[in-house]
């Protein structure tokens, strides 16, 4: 098994530009997540998904928007980016939320200038 | 959103026993309660997580509070592998968003 792959594990965006955040996993695990980490700081949630064609927001949406048309793919659009949005994403998932644990990629460094 | 309260940074002596706490005062009765770290450049990995009894791996112990209001993530002999920022987080089940804090940053003196 992959578990969870992100890509790209890097890009330079200049502001305006869009752009989407490719987040697979092969553990047919139903909760996918994306997080966002800026330097110095904890875990930000953006937004989630409990299961194919059922998304939510996080704490900090704004800026962002995903969809789950399978179990395995859960994809974050930067619709118009913006230096603000310079950070580290990372996606994960789970089987479920209830007592199982959570699995993250390896993260996608994103500037923009 | 029930929220985690931790320290924000810990030192401790290679090879010794860290306790890292975390009070969770809002949690409810089926929330569980997880622990995860984040190690330099890299994404954040499970370390343990438990409901009511302490719990054990090969990683680390759990003990759990008996009103479930705080629990402590013991590293029984720390390395300098173990330097990290480590989340404490409850599992959610009444809504289904998994939020983390700033943790704590432990700082590992060799």
């Amino acid at each position: 098994n992959a578990g969870v792959t992100q890509t790209p594990k890097f890009q330079v965006l200049k502001t305006g530009q869009s752009m989407t955040l490719q987040c697979a996993q092969d553990m047919n695990h139903e909760y996918m997540s994306w997080y966002r980490q800026d330097p110095g700081m904890g875990l930000r949630l953006i937004h989630y998904s409990v299961g194919a064609g059922i998304t939510d927001q996080g704490e900090v949406p704004n800026g962002y928007n995903v969809s789950r048309s399978t179990t395995e793919d859960f994809p974050l659009r930067l619709l118009s980016a913006a230096p603000s949005q310079t950070s580290v994403y990372f996606c994960a998932s789970s089987y479920s939320l209830i007592g199982e644990k959570l699995f993250f990629g390896s993260g996608t460094q994103l500037s923009v200038l | 959103d029930a929220k985690t309260t931790q320290p924000n940074s810990m030192e401790s002596n290679e090879e010794e026993p860290v306790h890292l706490p975390c009070n969770h005062s809002t949690i409810s009765g089926t929330d569980y309660i997880h622990w995860y770290r984040q190690l330099p450049s890299q994404g954040p990995e499970y370390v343990i997580h438990g409901l009511t009894s302490n719990v054990n791996n090969r990683m680390a112990s759990l003990a759990i509070a008996e009103d479930r209001k705080s629990s402590t993530l013991i590293l029984h002999r720390a390395t300098l592998r173990d330097a990290a920022v480590y989340y404490c987080i409850l599992g959610l089940n009444r809504d289904d968003k998994i939020i983390f804090g700033k943790g704590t940053r432990l700082h590992i003196l060799p």
